[in-house]
């Protein structure tokens, strides 16, 4: 089975210094993996995915990912953290299982970034 | 351009009333998913639907609930006879189509309390 684990429940960096949300996967096949941003009572907002081709993946708000095949990890960085980055991040992998291939998208249990001032 | 809606945003139900939730998707995609994220169990699927094939209702946690997408746009998730531990958060997604590549983008969500 497809699955995805996110070690942290709570990342703390202050700001203006480097910020890294680990995730793990575990698939068969190519993984495609997604991170998604909540804040707060709000819906997921698409970062940034890996399908195919270069292992540093940029995204949306300063945010990139690095995929590493070897380690089946896909870390999620950014250079120098914003208070305004707080939020709950989630780590996905799409389900490619099964002849029905719906594509349903596989969570980790999020984390929690604090970025304080 | 426009993104997934979702309403009501909130929706407090007293157990054992049905309630209906709405999702009306991006325009032009023809991938639909359902997910539900509570405190206990995380983000986890419900339903999906794909243009006019069947949709895919593995996820639907009992028979109380149900989804159909009329005209293969607006999507509409059912939960019959509510109780307690279906309060949660329920997210509505679309995609172009249902390949591995395409990214899904979110609904605000509906906020479903049952007391």
């Amino acid at each position: 089975a497809q699955s995805v684990a996110q070690p942290e429940d709570q990342v703390n960096v202050a700001e203006g210094n480097p910020l890294t949300v680990k995730c793990t996967y575990s698939v068969s096949g190519n993984p495609y993996l997604f991170w998604y941003v909540q804040y707060p009572n709000r819906g997921l907002q698409f970062l940034l995915k890996y399908i195919t081709g270069d292992n540093l993946v940029k995204g949306s708000y300063g945010f990139e990912a690095e995929f590493n095949k070897s380690q089946t990890s896909f870390h999620l960085k950014k250079p120098s953290a914003l208070v305004s980055d707080s939020a709950l991040y989630f780590c996905a992998v799409r389900d490619r299982a099964g002849s029905s291939n719906t594509g349903k998208l596989i969570f980790g249990q999020g984390t929690t970034l604090q970025v304080k001032p | 351009g426009a993104g997934v809606s979702q309403s009501p945003s909130n929706k407090v139900t007293e157990k054992g009333k049905d309630v209906e939730l709405r999702c009306d998707p991006i325009s032009g995609h023809t991938a639909l998913y359902w997910y539900r994220q509570s405190l206990g169990q995380g983000l986890e699927f419900l339903i999906y639907f794909q243009g006019n094939s069947a949709p895919d209702k593995s996820g639907l946690p009992s028979d109380r609930f149900s989804a159909e997408r009329t005209g293969g746009s607006v999507s509409t998730l059912t939960i019959q006879r509510t109780q307690q531990e279906d309060s949660a958060v329920y997210l509505c997604a679309s995609s172009l189509e249902s390949t591995s590549r395409q990214t899904q983008y979110f609904g605000p969500g509906t906020r479903l309390l049952v007391l």
